[in-house]
């Protein structure tokens, strides 16, 4: 059974700092792996979507990588907003769309 | 941009009751989710409904709960008679084939 794991469970940093959120799933015969944003007590904002057969995908300030061989993905933010605050979450599809979700790293970016 | 919309956003109900949770998805997506996040916890799959059949339905996805889409627009989550347990947040999300899916606000269900 696919289990996705995320580090840190909660980060705070200061406006400006860049940072990474790690992602991790057990079995790497994935479909694909899509990057989400929660805000507080919000639906889920699709950020970014990489193919199994892509490494990385980038929008704005935020790049996404993914290392199937190794069951690992990184989302990297470039010089944090304190709008960027929120729960990001990471989900894998093993099956056509159907996504396994980790339990998030809570962002807390100060001014 | 589309989006995916649900209704009710917060729907309070006694133990027992009928609930039906509705979604519109993006109008041209084929593929549509129901999927829910009980207060802590991760967002865990519930049902995959395309070519207007269930495609894939997860162990929570009993014979409590159905699915069905009534009219080529909206799409129903069901529950027939709700328990404690059931209080979370529901999801719709749909998709279009690409792979990505898009998700909905969520409609909060406390049951009491």
């Amino acid at each position: 059974k696919q289990e996705v794991t995320q580090i840190p469970a909660a980060l705070s940093v200061p406006e400006g700092e860049n940072l990474v959120l790690n992602c991790s799933f057990t079995d790497s015969a994935i479909y694909n792996l899509q990057w989400f944003r929660q805000d507080p007590g919000k639906g889920l904002t699709s950020l970014l979507l990489i193919q199994s057969s892509q490494r990385e995908q980038t929008s704005g300030r935020l790049n996404a990588s993914l290392d199937k061989s190794s069951g690992r993905s990184t989302l990297y933010i470039a010089a944090s907003q304190p709008g960027d605050s929120a729960t990001y979450l990471c989900a894998v599809s093993e099956r056509y769309s159907t996504l396994t979700f980790g339990k998030g790293t809570m962002l807390l970016v100060s001014p | 941009e589309p989006e995916v919309t649900q209704t009710p956003s917060h729907q309070v109900t006694q133990m027992g009751q009928e609930v039906i949770l509705r979604c519109v998805p993006i109008s041209n997506h084929l593929y549509f989710y129901w999927y829910r996040q009980i207060l802590g916890q991760k967002v865990e799959f519930l049902v995959s409904f395309y070519n207007n059949e269930i495609s894939e339905k997860s162990e929570i996805f009993d014979d409590q709960f159905s699915v069905e889409r009534p009219d080529g627009s909206n799409f129903t989550l069901k529950i027939r008679s709700t328990k404690l347990e059931d209080s979370a947040m529901y999801f719709c999300a749909s998709g279009s084939g690409s792979g990505e899916l898009f998700f909905g606000e969520g409609s909060r269900l406390t049951v009491l």
